[in-house]
């Protein structure tokens, strides 16, 4: 299986802060990386796909990069509807696994 | 707008199969353009994908659960079903279903979790 390491695991930030998440994977998938959100008690949302092409409806604060084995989310301009835990995805091999998650909380 | 539910029971005993449908509205689940999966998440962990159907019956299962898991469709009713056998506390979780969307990426397609249901929490308990 291939293994999907998130860092940080939490981070503390304000609002208006810029916030990057990575995502490395244990071997190569390309572009195969997705990201989502989750809130508690819902269920995950896709943000960006294809590693860095915006979901219809996502703002445009969200954006992604990497290729390879290292990934990066970064949220331009925190605002408070962005706290949540974040999510990267491979789809090069299955079974899809996913990182462990990146919680973001308010400072 | 497609829509996902999950339904099924909420308790089941160890040992027994644990059952779930995902009723799809709002789009057809014979579409050629997606897989329909099953995720699930145990109570403040992070999300493992058990596996995924597409219209044709096509199915891949993730290997650490694939000798207790079996996925079905019926796109009569626009539905798929997931059953895991054998089940012990640790299946307890919150099972989501989600309609996967293939992009190309080169030569391989990528597939990512596009739309999902509200989630089901099954708890494994005698």
């Amino acid at each position: 299986d291939i293994q999907m390491t998130q860092s940080p695991s939490s981070l503390s930030a304000s609002v208006g802060d810029r916030v990057t998440i990575t995502c490395r994977a244990s071997q190569s998938i390309s572009s195969h990386l997705h990201w989502y959100q989750q809130k508690p008690g819902k269920a995950p949302k896709v943000l960006i796909f294809a590693a860095s092409s915006l979901q219809s409806g996502v703002p445009s604060r969200f954006s992604g990069s990497g290729s390879g084995t290292d990934f990066s989310l970064t949220i331009s301009s925190l605002q408070p509807e962005d706290f949540a835990t974040y999510y990267c995805q491979q789809s090069y091999n299955t079974p899809w696994t996913f990182g462990q998650g990146t919680k973001v909380e308010i400072k | 707008q497609v829509q996902l539910q999950e339904s099924g029971p909420g308790l089941v005993k160890p040992s027994q199969t644990l059952s779930l449908t995902c009723t799809v509205s709002g789009g057809s689940i014979s579409s050629a353009t997606y897989y329909w999966g099953w995720i699930r998440q145990p109570a403040g962990k992070g999300l493992e994908w058990i596996g995924r159907i597409y219209t044709t019956g096509n199915t891949d299962y993730n290997p650490s659960l694939k000798s207790r898991v079996t996925i079905s469709v019926d796109t009569s009713k626009n539905q798929f079903s997931l059953k895991l056998s054998s089940v012990t506390a640790a299946d307890t979780a919150v099972y989501y279903c989600a309609r996967e969307r293939r992009v190309v990426l080169g030569v391989i397609m990528g597939y990512y979790f596009e739309s999902w249901g509200q989630g089901a929490l099954v708890t494994v308990s005698s």
